[in-house]
């Protein structure tokens, strides 16, 4: 079946590292994403990932994904205020009509 | 990427009446989708609209509840009909590219 799971929230210092996982279940997904959603604005597409690679860097960003146990990660280095929002990761599923399967959303907390 | 708009931003509605969304997209796209996001929910996939045929409508969905048009390339609608508090949420119009795939900044509705 098609399921998406993250946890539910993480609270991080300014200036430390953040690192948020998510885990799917279908196997047969070609790209995986990450949307980062601010209280009463859209989805901003953040990075992606073909899911024939292990691993994706842009500026602050780092995806990590580990196809065997089906395992994506986000990580955001020097964590700002700024990125205080959800963070969505969503799976292309092959075939169809490229739906995306989203996860519940991780709420990041970033405190002083 | 895409630049998509969403009209209205954002609307207050009756219990029984109906409510038409529009899409604009700043590029011919193939393929669009229209998502729900419940409040404190993930997103869920309605229906996906392709120029020139029927919208195709995901398990729980029907045609009746949220017709769609695509008169063309570049623009989409949804109506959300016979409206419910339950149809509270916000709905997001959604384009993909080959990788990629972008949101609209949503459409928040409250049913009364």
């Amino acid at each position: 079946g098609e399921d998406v799971e993250q946890s539910l929230f993480l609270s991080v210092r300014e200036g430390d590292s953040s690192v948020i996982n998510c885990t799917y279940t279908d196997s047969s997904s070609t790209y995986l994403y990450w949307y980062k959603q601010e209280p009463g604005a859209g989805l901003q597409l953040l990075t992606y990932i073909f899911s024939n690679m292990d691993m994706k860097q842009d500026q602050r960003l780092t995806v990590l994904l580990n196809k065997k146990d089906k395992h994506l990660s986000l990580r955001i280095a020097d964590t700002q205020t700024g990125d205080s929002a959800i963070y969505f990761c969503a799976e292309r599923i092959y075939g169809g009509y490229n739906k995306l399967i989203f996860g519940a959303g991780t709420r990041l907390a970033v405190h002083p | 990427s895409a630049v998509i708009s969403q009209k209205p931003s954002r609307d207050i509605c009756q219990r029984g009446t109906s409510l038409t969304i529009q899409c604009q997209v700043d590029s011919q796209v193939t393929m669009m989708f229209w998502y729900r996001q419940q409040p404190g929910q993930s997103l869920t996939l309605i229906a996906t609209a392709n120029q020139g045929s029927e919208a195709t409508y995901e398990s729980g969905f029907v045609i009746d509840k949220f017709p769609i048009s695509r008169p063309n390339l570049t623009f989409s609608t949804l109506t959300v009909s016979n409206m419910s508090p339950e149809d509270s949420s916000i709905y997001l119009c959604s384009v993909s590219t080959a990788n990629e795939q972008f949101f609209g900044p949503g459409t928040r509705l409250t049913v009364l």
